[in-house]
């Protein structure tokens, strides 16, 4: 099994709003990721949970706050986003995250608007 | 500066031939390959890797080929089949400090035509 679970599959939200993303997964893996992915872009990094410490932060505005409650969650809170923020929001995770060879399995997404 | 390229935007191929879907890369620190596949709506899925010490590997209709001189890879698929119309990333992975981090290409769009 190489769930990764994203809720929710759709998102809407104002300027001013407040939200949540999140992604779960149950396959004991100790490395989490997010990324974002733009229309006909490639998925590129945000962030990096390591043993649920925060170990690649790649140079992200602070409007995207990261949490990891614990080894199986992984949270995005998203406050006072932008309409460019607008895209696929994808979480990933692996065994761990110390060599090159951890694969990563990938959810199904946040489609995110923002308008 | 993209580090991993996918020339080809998009492919179009008969079912039952095969498939050749390539990359180049320009970093030499990368020691590990890896191919996803794309469907609309949905996140990547792993389909198969490679290590830097390897010149091929094979799974099923699935076969990695690794040119480190020419700093190249390819996907090789065969036969081709419909079901396997989607956009394809090629991957490369390197410890960033004590973290790996996948740089991921530009994706190509394979049909494959009944």
């Amino acid at each position: 099994d190489t769930e990764v679970t994203q809720t929710p599959k759709h998102l809407v939200m104002g300027m001013t709003n407040k939200k949540s993303l999140k992604c779960e997964q149950h396959m004991g893996h100790r490395a989490m990721y997010w990324y974002k992915q733009k229309a006909k872009k490639p998925p590129e990094l945000m962030f990096v949970y390591s043993y649920e410490k925060l170990s690649i932060n790649e140079s992200v505005p602070s409007r995207f706050s990261p949490e990891c409650p614990n080894s199986s969650l992984l949270n995005l809170h998203l406050h006072a986003l932008q309409p460019e923020d607008s895209a696929l929001y994808l979480c990933a995770s692996s065994v761990g995250s110390g060599r090159a060879s951890n694969i990563q399995y990938f959810g199904a997404g946040t489609r995110l608007s923002v308008l | 500066d993209q580090q991993v390229k996918q020339n080809s935007p998009s492919l179009s191929v008969q079912e039952g031939r095969i498939s050749i879907l390539n990359c180049d890369y320009t970093n030499s620190m990368f020691d590990y390959f890896l191919w996803y596949k794309k469907y609309p709506a949905e996140g990547p899925t792993f389909l198969i890797s490679i290590s830097s010490i390897k010149d091929k590997n094979e799974d099923g209709r699935f076969t990695v080929f690794l040119n480190k001189s020419a700093k190249h890879l390819s996907l090789h698929i065969v036969p081709s089949q419909p079901g396997d119309s989607a956009v394809y990333f090629c991957a490369a992975s390197a410890l960033g400090g004590a973290t790996n981090k996948l740089i991921f290409g530009t994706g190509t769009l394979l049909a494959v035509q009944p």
